[in-house]
């Protein structure tokens, strides 16, 4: 079946630095893929998307690129802040209203 | 812009108990809303979907008679968790779909304790 896997947490960056969070997934057919963020308190926010092979989703300073042959759709950051602390969330939509989420990566950024 | 707004955040409750949590869609009108269930380590899992004024529709291995999910409008949907157990302390969170766009929004999630 669909599923979802991405980079266990917790990890904990300085202020300035580069991320990568790894997401991988296996689905069939040509599922769109998301990354959520959820800070402290809130709900879980479309970061970025991604809706087809080679697309690059991107916002904030976030980029992630939807990789078919490595089924891959990896989060980056070239320059993380305080303000991005939170948990982050790979999924997957294939068909209908079915999100498959991975398990989440809580990022801490210090000054 | 959009919210759905969850409530409680924070629930302890006591072994066979009842505790109902909400899910309101703020400023547009849900057709459908989703419930999700995370346990530590785990990935956010679909329990059911439901439609307004029908009935929910759960996920293989989701006990519908334990877990009651009524959305008796098109801005709330409640998720009762009936009989509590202590294996039922876990992260709920709601999503629903509506607005502009009919996007999926979420909600900030609910903590229950059972103990």
């Amino acid at each position: 079946g669909d599923s979802v896997t991405q980079m266990e947490g917790p990890v904990t960056l300085s202020e300035e630095a580069f991320l990568t969070i790894n997401c991988t997934y296996t689905a069939t057919g040509y599922p769109s893929l998301f990354w959520y963020v959820q800070y402290p308190g809130e709900g879980l926010q479309l970061l970025l998307k991604a809706t087809k092979a080679d697309d690059k989703g991107s916002n904030k300073g976030f980029e992630a690129t939807y990789r078919k042959e490595t089924t891959s759709f990896h989060l980056e950051k070239g320059s993380v802040q305080v303000s991005d602390s939170a948990v982050y969330f790979c999924a997957l939509i294939r068909t209908g209203n079915q999100f498959y989420f991975g398990t989440g990566t809580s990022l801490t950024v210090i000054p | 812009g959009a919210v759905v707004s969850q409530h409680p955040s924070w629930v302890i409750c006591k072994s066979g108990t009842s505790v109902k949590i909400e899910c309101r869609s703020l400023d547009f009108q849900a057709t459908t809303m989703f419930w999700y269930r995370q346990f530590p380590k785990q990935s956010l899992m679909l329990m059911a979907t439901s439609n307004e004024g029908s009935k929910a529709t759960y996920e293989q291995g989701v006990e519908k008679d334990k877990f009651l999910i009524n959305h008796a409008s098109l801005t709330l949907s409640t998720l009762t968790v009936t009989s509590a157990h202590p294996e039922d302390s876990s992260f709920y969170i709601c999503s629903a779909r509506g607005g502009t766009g009919n996007t999926i929004y979420f909600g900030e999630g609910s903590w229950l304790t059972v103990v």
